[in-house]
């Protein structure tokens, strides 16, 4: 099973605050997605990736930019947090057709 | 586009019973199916998927799911149900024929069996 890695696990910032979400996965997979869990919503794709450089958009991607730097590394970039994005964060990659999420981060932004 | 729909947000039964949680998909090719788990305050993990072949598929935990084609369903089943099975259950689609591979996920249901 992957072993997907997300830091920090817990953030509280301020409006306008500059954030980013780091995610690790040591498997090697090519491809790697960024979502948001929000009570009534589930989940839903804010960008993913399918290697270093690449980057696609997802169904929520306003107000993130990401980056894959790495194969192994994909960030979620906020660089003007609102309110709005009060959220669980999980990464994810895929092996085979299967996703294998990380454990999430809590954004608090106030 | 495509979309899962999990019209039951929560779900309540007593221990020993059978569950059944439903999901249905709108997608105009054949779809990579899945279920996930959540327990509270935890990550998703994978239970199950239905990719081709056998319509039943079986997966980790003793749940199966069936895969209807002519009603777009893929429900997921336990018989009988442990107080431990308490969780969010999320269904999620991949629509591969796109090549896209965004996955797509239904809102989750929350169950809770009672002891």
């Amino acid at each position: 099973e992957a072993a997907v890695t997300q830091s920090p696990r817990n953030k509280v910032t301020v409006t306008g605050g500059n954030v980013t979400l780091s995610c690790r996965q040591t498997n090697s997979h090519n491809y790697m997605y960024w979502y948001r869990q929000d009570t009534g919503h589930g989940l839903r794709l804010i960008h993913y990736s399918y290697g270093a450089g690449n980057l696609q958009i997802g169904d929520v991607p306003d107000g993130y930019k990401a980056t894959r730097t790495t194969q192994e590394d994909f960030f979620l970039l906020l660089e003007l947090a609102s309110p709005s994005q009060t959220s669980l964060y999980f990464c994810a990659s895929r092996a085979g057709n299967t996703l294998y999420f990380g454990e999430g981060s809590r954004l608090i932004v106030v | 586009a495509q979309s899962v729909d999990q019209p039951d947000a929560h779900v309540t039964l007593s221990e020993g019973a059978s569950l059944e949680l439903r999901c249905s998909y709108s997608y105009s090719a054949a779809p990579y199916l899945f279920w996930y788990v959540q327990y509270p305050g935890q990550s998703l993990q994978f239970l199950l998927k239905y990719i081709t072949g056998d319509t039943v598929v079986k997966g980790t935990k003793g749940f199966e799911a069936e895969f209807r084609k002519s009603n777009s369903s893929f429900n997921l089943k336990k018989s009988p149900a442990h107080w431990s099975d308490s969780a969010k259950y999320f269904c999620a689609l991949a629509p591969v024929n796109t090549g896209n591979y965004k996955y797509v996920f239904g809102a989750g249901t929350r169950l809770k069996v009672i002891a």
